[in-house]
């Protein structure tokens, strides 16, 4: 059966700490990985990664693929409380499927 | 407690055509909302239904309608399909619609 797990399920940080969260996955005909960020409603997409070892940027956070050992993860440097969410990932499958995980609470405290 | 369901996983329909999707929501949850994937893309907001009532709508034209059952049970309906219809559409409950929403695994359908 088909699963993304998502570590730690929670997590609290002061601000400016750096964070590293992990999504490994187990689908079968793998084709991408999507991360998002999570407040209360519908989640802001983040990153869509279909190559191993090709590093996304967008400002503070970064996003990797190891597609050998069928992880990512999702860095956020410098973190402040606006980056307090859900962080999400979801595995999409051949037939363009998503897997989610449980998801990630990340709590910034000032 | 089971998750967020939709049926079918995927489909293939041709232009004209129209649609039924169908997603069950946790039980207990009052609020289902519908968003529209397009590969590599965020997700685009369709509408929320809470208590069979529509309560909010996005920018889609008319060709695209839901409705919730009284066990909140959700469908939603695309009529005339065009090829620019062809996404994966989420399906997301949550108990009331300013708490945490909880996504199925989404249709997949393919106009041709």
């Amino acid at each position: 059966e088909d699963k993304v797990v998502q570590s730690p399920l929670s997590l609290v940080v002061h601000e400016g700490d750096t964070v590293t969260l992990n999504c490994s996955y187990e689908v079968t005909n793998f084709r991408s990985l999507l991360w998002y960020k999570q407040e209360k409603k519908a989640p802001t997409f983040l990153f869509m990664l279909t190559s191993s070892g090709i590093e996304k940027k967008s400002g503070r956070l970064s996003s990797i693929l190891d597609k050998k050992e069928l992880f990512s993860i999702l860095n956020i440097t410098a973190t402040q409380t606006g980056d307090s969410a859900i962080y999400l990932c979801a595995a999409v499958d051949s037939n363009y499927q998503l897997i989610w995980g449980a998801g990630t609470k990340l709590i910034i405290k000032p | 407690k089971a998750g967020v369901t939709q049926t079918p996983r995927y489909l293939i329909k041709t232009r004209g055509q129209q649609v039924t999707l169908s997603c069950s929501p946790i039980s207990g949850h009052r609020s289902v909302s519908w968003y529209q994937q397009t590969p590599g893309q965020g997700l685009q907001f369709l509408f929320e239904y809470f208590s069979e009532t529509q309560r909010n709508k996005g920018n889609f034209p008319g060709r695209f309608s839901g409705r919730q059952f009284s066990n909140s049970r959700s469908e939603m309906n695309v009529s005339t399909l065009e090829l620019g219809d062809s996404a994966l559409y989420l399906c997301a409950s949550s108990l009331n619609s300013q708490d945490t929403q909880y996504f199925g695994p989404g249709t997949r359908l393919t106009v041709l």
